[in-house]
């Protein structure tokens, strides 16, 4: 079975430019999660979708957005960079929702966004 | 903001030493999971606790979620170089969001 797939790996971006960041979650998964990974704040939530909605959102600006297909895939996006932006984008996929504890989140292996 | 402090923030250790991680917090979780992820990848699930005052093992790691399910420790006994990563905590909250810890970095020399 495939795992959580992210692409692209690696990204450079230039301040005030936007960005699109892919995730293809496990095959049969239908939530999708994303988290900003920085060494400062670590791990912090975005935004989860579920079904093609978006159950829950983390405390970002609105220059982050998300969306998921109906085949469960997910994008990311941020626009307007700031340098502030630059992290690890990491992206969980899981069978049911984040609050079933049975149901455990699969991360994949993250896109590194750097901001110049 | 809901925080989730681990410490020792970092962890350097020989071969075969026993150590704990804490994990800390002023608010009540419904569950709380422990992930471990090596450098170039995405966190992996270890252990998910659900009930105060339960304890999981896990081979050689032992983990306790608190009475009042507000805290949780993860001890490894005899540790192995394969043990060397970052440890995440992270507690599900009323607002049914997972919250991650600060992390607690480990290196096991051999």
């Amino acid at each position: 079975k495939a795992g959580v797939t992210q692409t692209p790996r690696y990204l450079i971006k230039t301040r005030g430019q936007q960005v699109t960041l892919s995730c293809s979650p496990i095959s049969g998964h239908r939530s999708v999660s994303w988290y900003q990974q920085t060494p400062g704040q670590g791990l912090q939530f975005l935004f989860e979708y579920f079904s093609e909605t978006q159950r829950n959102k983390g405390n970002f600006p609105g220059r982050f957005s998300g969306r998921q297909f109906s085949n469960s895939r997910s994008e990311m996006n941020v626009s307007t960079l700031e340098l502030g932006d630059s992290a690890l984008y990491l992206c969980a996929s899981s069978l049911e929702v984040q609050s079933s504890y049975n149901s455990p989140l699969h991360f994949g292996n993250g896109t590194r966004l750097t901001v110049t | 903001t809901q925080l989730l402090e681990q410490s020792p923030q970092f962890l350097s250790i020989q071969e075969g030493e026993n150590l704990t991680v804490y994990c800390n917090s002023s608010s009540v979780f419904s569950s709380l999971q422990w992930y471990r992820q090596e450098p170039g990848e995405g966190p992996v699930l270890l252990v998910t606790v659900v009930t105060g005052g339960e304890v999981k093992k896990l081979k050689r790691l032992t983990f306790q979620f608190g009475d009042a399910r507000k805290d949780s420790s993860l001890h490894i006994t005899a540790a192995q170089p394969g043990d060397t990563g970052l440890y995440l905590c992270a507690g599900l909250n009323k607002a049914d969001k997972l919250i991650f810890g600060t992390g607690t970095r480990l290196q096991v020399f051999p």
